[in-house]
């Protein structure tokens, strides 16, 4: 069925660092893919996306990539700051009229100061 | 422009009882969208609705659980005879219509506690 692994599930950077998150999916047919960042007890919020037809996409100190031939997706956030520290969650949306995203397990993200 | 909203922010209900859980999608949305949360794990998809129609409800247990977003009014979770393992928080998220569906928003979440 479809999955999105995601790793690691902790990291913890210094501040100013950089901080990079990987997920893979298993449905080919997926075409588009968020991130979200929930800090402890909030909503989700969608940080950046990027849609299947693209490579990158950056915006400011946040990018992503997307490899469609292996399935994989990656978050990079560079110069890391303490308010970055939150969990950050991948997703995965496939084609077809459903739009339901499948998450994967999260990344706890902390920005040492 | 206000947010996706949900309501209640916590409930508590004991085993047996009836949880409802509410929706307001952001004004313009027309899809909506019910995940849960279990402490510590991702959002798990339930079910995706537009007005008046159960678009995809795979992800929804197979009893107990029903979904609608009715042509006035928010859209309701609804959970019969809770059990505790129903503990969680649960988020709904809405989108635009048409091509544009693809960015979803979430709302707040209700967290359900079941004692």
């Amino acid at each position: 069925g479809e999955n999105v692994e995601q790793h690691p599930s902790t990291l913890s950077v210094q501040e100013g660092d950089s901080a990079v998150i990987k997920c893979t999916y298993s449905d080919s047919a997926s075409n588009y893919f968020p991130w979200y960042k929930q800090e402890l007890g909030k909503r989700p919020q969608l940080i950046i996306d990027i849609r299947s037809n693209v490579g990158e996409k950056k915006d400011q100190r946040i990018a992503v990539t997307l490899n469609k031939t292996a399935k994989h997706f990656s978050l990079h956030i560079t110069e890391t700051q303490p308010e970055d520290s939150a969990v950050y969650f991948c997703a995965a949306r496939g084609s077809g009229n459903t739009g339901k995203l499948i998450f994967g397990q999260g990344t706890t993200l902390q920005v040492k100061p | 422009n206000a947010g996706v909203m949900q309501n209640p922010r916590h409930l508590v209900r004991r085993r047996g009882q009836e949880a409802r859980l509410r929706c307001s999608p952001m004004k313009g949305h027309s899809h909506v969208y019910w995940y849960r949360q279990l402490p510590e794990e991702g959002l798990k998809f339930m079910v995706y609705l537009q007005k008046e129609n159960i678009i995809d409800e795979s992800g929804m247990p197979k009893e107990r659980f029903s979904a609608e977003f009715p042509k006035e009014g928010p859209s309701i979770l609804r959970i019969q005879q809770v059990v505790r393992g129903d503990s969680a928080a649960y988020f709904c998220a809405s989108s635009p219509p048409q091509a544009q569906r693809n960015e979803q928003f979430f709302g707040p979440g209700t967290r359900l506690t079941v004692l």
